[in-house]
């Protein structure tokens, strides 16, 4: 299975701000993911990053809000722009693994204040 | 739109008794994921389920899956308070089989 590095793993920010989250893959994937988790809730997925093209976006997401790049196979980031308390959630980035599945990123605690 | 549901939403349950979660989804999918999270942890992969009738085991828990009804099951069989944490399914749309879409999550909690 593929490990990530996630980072930061925490932050407090201020409103009007933002923060680029990344994610580092321990070995090419074609597909990453970014959801959200607000507190108490399930798992949201904002987008797909496939490298080489735009990120797809889910509905309710916008690329002005959520940039995502993807510069080669095995790097991702996500922005959280223009922050609110709304975006006060966790972040977690995920890679699909032929013939493994599903592995996560240990995920980014994001308090906006 | 596929939706994922789970209930319950929240379990309480005594050490050594037997319950069972329920995951159903609105459209056909032909796999099936468990995954269990602790408090400010992230996410730990428990089950996949390939096909219709698929049954996995791994401990006090086991996974089914019935496609054809859009339903999973994840039983805990003599809960001890290790096994507290959230739990959320996960099924991929026929139409995108690459992403997930989470289901509402079912919150364990085992006491003594």
């Amino acid at each position: 299975s593929a490990v990530i590095s996630q980072k930061p793993s925490r932050d407090i920010c201020q409103r009007g701000t933002s923060l680029t989250i990344q994610c580092q893959v321990d070995s090419q994937v074609t597909m990453m993911f970014w959801y959200r988790q607000q507190p108490g809730q399930s798992l949201t997925l904002i987008a797909t990053a496939n490298q080489g093209s735009e990120a797809t976006y889910e509905s309710g997401f916008v690329i002005d809000k959520f940039p995502i790049s993807r510069p080669n196979l095995t790097f991702s980031t996500l922005t959280v722009s223009n922050m609110s308390p709304e975006d006060s959630s966790i972040y977690l980035c995920s890679v699909v693994v032929k013939n493994y599945g599903y592995t996560f990123g240990s995920g980014t605690r994001l308090t906006v204040v | 739109e596929l939706k994922v549901e789970q209930n319950p939403l929240f379990l309480s349950m005594q050490e050594g008794k037997n319950y069972t979660i329920y995951c159903n989804y609105s459209t056909t999918s032909d796999r099936l994921y468990w995954y269990r999270q602790d408090p400010g942890k992230s996410l730990e992969s428990l089950f996949v389920l390939l096909s219709n009738g698929a049954v996995k085991q791994e401990g006090r828990l086991m996974a089914s899956l019935d496609t054809k009804a859009r339903l999973s099951t994840l039983h805990i069989t003599a809960a001890v308070h290790d096994l507290s944490a959230t739990y959320f399914c996960a099924v991929p749309p026929l139409y995108n089989t690459d992403k997930l879409i989470f289901g509402t999550g079912t919150r364990l909690q085992v006491f003594p």
